[in-house]
């Protein structure tokens, strides 16, 4: 089945950076790519996602890349500011129509 | 509000009680999941619906767990014989048909399972 593997798992960058946190997935046969933010005691919500016949996808701050041939995709954040703290969820899909997610990415963003 | 409810927020209860939540899913969305989620861990898929019917459950979900969707609006996740390990935040999301070409799966708040 898909494994989905996320890195790294603690991020911390200057607020007005930015911020990148890298997915790769097992399962060629996966298309749909989700992230999700989590606050503390929240619903996951989902921030960008991006099939697999889009290479990049950009939503203001925040963008999503994806490399079929490598299996893995990236979200980015730029200008960070002080709300984008929170954990990040990569997550796949594929046949089996279940979300696999990453680890997770505890992202803190300091003044 | 229109999106993914869930009932109880919290839970606890002994170790060997049964406990029973529930999930409302946005409406007019024919597919429902459940996922599990431990501490500093990223959801755990355990089942999902397509209308009342139950099309898969993952090896997590043992013969303690049982899942309903009797009129393919609600669902209920039933845990019987508790164990401290089930303790976790149990999520429930739902999506619309695949034919719609619309992946997004929508979370709802999650109820959290505390066993003593």
């Amino acid at each position: 089945g898909e494994n989905v593997e996320q890195h790294p798992s603690t991020l911390s960058v200057q607020e007005g950076d930015s911020a990148v946190i890298k997915c790769t997935y097992s399962d060629s046969a996966s298309n749909y790519f989700p992230w999700y933010k989590q606050e503390l005691g929240k619903r996951p919500q989902l921030i960008i996602d991006i099939r697999s016949n889009v290479g990049e996808k950009k939503d203001q701050r925040i963008a999503v890349t994806l490399n079929k041939t490598a299996k893995h995709f990236s979200l980015h954040i730029t200008e960070t500011q002080p709300e984008d703290s929170a954990v990040y969820f990569c997550a796949a899909i594929g046949g089996a129509q279940k979300l696999v997610f990453g680890q997770g990415t505890r992202l803190t963003i300091n003044p | 509000d229109t999106g993914v409810s869930q009932d109880p927020r919290h839970k606890i209860t002994k170790r060997g009680q049964n406990v029973t939540f529930r999930c409302d899913p946005i409406s007019e969305h024919n597919r429902l999941y459940w996922y599990r989620q431990t501490l500093g861990q990223g959801p755990e898929f355990l089942t999902y619906f397509q209308n009342e019917a139950q099309l898969e459950k993952s090896r997590l979900l043992s013969d303690r767990f049982s899942a309903e969707r009797p009129k393919g609006s609600f669902s209920t996740l039933e845990i019987q014989h508790t164990e401290q390990g089930d303790s976790a935040m149990y999520l429930c999301a739902s999506r619309r048909n695949r034919d719609l070409k619309t992946d997004t799966q929508y979370f709802g708040p999650g109820t959290r399972l505390t066993v003593l």
